[in-house]
């Protein structure tokens, strides 16, 4: 079984400065590693995914990821945010064989300012 | 290509009706799924069907919610009778075809709020 931790429910921040939400997980199996970003009243959107390869992965709109896995962390970064970024963060893993349901945390809500 | 596509949007019902809901997934796909998001938290897995077969009920509450894909395209979620906390967002997913196996992707959601 995997677990995932969040552990920021809030994140406010000033357009343009920099921002980190937190990811930790927990599984006694090898797993894949996701960012999804929901924006008001509309559905779930893969930002990123760890499947293999470098730690380190970009999404086309500026965020990265960075896998550890001694930390067991996937942590989501961004250098200058937009305030189109304001939405809801979910990071989430899945079993790298078997079944390959997602498992998410409980989300960041990520609030820019201008 | 078309998304994956999901009604009613939206669903009053009292406690102790029933309510379903239609999911239609991505063309091609083989894998569906369906989520539960209760506010303020992340989408839980209820069901994970491969084509027509269910791979995944374990967290399915068996009692008052069923699921079928019937075909191996579209899929109904049906909960008889509603409890109050089952109100929440249900969310539909696919995954397959050229996009591979790993990549989920969702519908808008069907909100259902049980008064």
């Amino acid at each position: 079984a995997q677990s995932v931790t969040q552990l920021d429910s809030q994140v406010p921040v000033f357009e343009e400065a920099p921002v980190e939400l937190r990811c930790n997980y927990s599984s006694s199996v090898s797993v894949y590693l996701f960012w999804y970003v929901q924006y008001p009243n509309q559905g779930l959107q893969l930002l990123l995914k760890y499947l293999s390869g470098s730690t380190l992965v970009e999404s086309i709109n500026g965020f990265e990821a960075e896998f550890n896995k001694s930390q067991t962390s996937f942590h989501l970064r961004k250098p200058s945010v937009h305030i189109s970024d304001t939405a809801e963060y979910f990071c989430a893993v899945s079993e790298r064989t078997g079944r390959r349901a997602l498992t998410f945390g409980s989300g960041t809500r990520l609030q820019v300012q201008p | 290509e078309a998304g994956v596509a999901q009604s009613p949007r939206y669903k009053i019902i009292e406690k102790r009706q029933s309510v379903a809901f239609w999911c239609n997934p991505i063309s091609g796909h083989a894998t569906l799924y369906w989520y539960q998001q209760i506010l303020g938290q992340g989408p839980k897995l209820l069901i994970q069907f491969q084509n027509n077969g269910v791979v995944d009920d374990s967290q399915l509450p068996k009692d008052r919610f069923s699921a079928e894909r019937l075909k191996g395209v579209d899929s109904t979620l049906k909960i008889q009778p509603a409890k109050l906390e089952d109100s929440a967002v249900y969310l539909c997913a696919s995954s397959g075809g050229l996009a591979g196996i790993y990549e989920q992707y969702f519908g808008p959601g069907t909100r259902l709020t049980v008064t």
